[in-house]
């Protein structure tokens, strides 16, 4: 397995653009996670899907982020517009626990490190 | 929420010291996780800990939960300079959560 891959790698727009990051997660996984991760304020989930649900976006910072989970081999995380503040690497993960009573073990994508000017 | 304390923040050894990094729990954790995240990567899953009082070893990293489930350790034997990296705690309370990381150096 090729594990979760994320494109882009890296992403430069400037302040007011949209930006689509996207995921593609481990085959057969249930979970789909979307973390950011900056110096300031570490590793944050954002977002989680379940079965292409989203069961909890209570750390999705503003309006400004979306994600949809069309399909189970397909995730997108949208900032729109943009602002530097959201300069950060974001990482896509995926989990092949089905409860969350105990989660089994997150793999991580290589992540998008997105620079907005 | 639970809030998960993890000490220190960086640690900078020669190599063939030892290293501990500790999580330390307000709450009881049903169970914790460890990732490494090399710098310019990402996290990578180490191991879980389930039991009170459970201790784990890979090679020179050893985990151990504590007996209440509160905290939680990682210790690396004689450091080598591929242990570079940070080092995460992971628990779950309504989804996984993060610790703040140690970021461990290496020199020679």
């Amino acid at each position: 397995d090729a594990g979760v891959i994320q494109s882009p790698r890296h992403e430069v727009t400037e302040m007011g653009q949209e930006v689509t990051l996207r995921c593609k997660p481990i085959s057969g996984h249930d979970y789909l996670f979307w973390y950011r991760q900056t110096m300031m304020r570490g590793l944050e989930l954002l977002i989680y899907f379940n079965n292409n649900v989203p069961i909890d976006d209570s750390g999705m910072p503003e309006d400004r982020f979306s994600a949809k989970m069309p399909n189970a081999s397909f995730s997108t995380l949208k900032i729109q517009p943009s602002e530097p503040r959201d300069s950060a690497v974001y990482f896509c993960a995926s989990s092949g626990r089905d409860s969350i009573s105990s989660y089994n073990e997150q793999f991580f994508g290589p992540g998008t490190r997105l620079t907005v000017l | 929420g639970q809030q998960v304390m993890q000490i220190p923040q960086y640690q900078h050894v020669q190599e063939g010291e030892d290293f501990t990094t500790y999580c330390n729990s307000s709450t009881t954790l049903s169970n914790i996780q460890w990732y490494k995240q090399r710098p310019g990567g990402h996290p990578v899953f180490l191991i879980q800990l389930v039991k009170s009082g459970e201790v784990k070893k890979q090679k020179r990293l050893t985990f151990q939960f504590g007996e209440a489930k509160k905290n939680s350790s990682l210790h690396i034997t004689a450091t080598q300079t591929t242990d570079v990296g940070t080092y995460f705690c992971a628990f779950p309370e309504s989804k996984l959560t993060f610790g703040t990381g140690t970021r461990l150096q290496v020199t020679l």
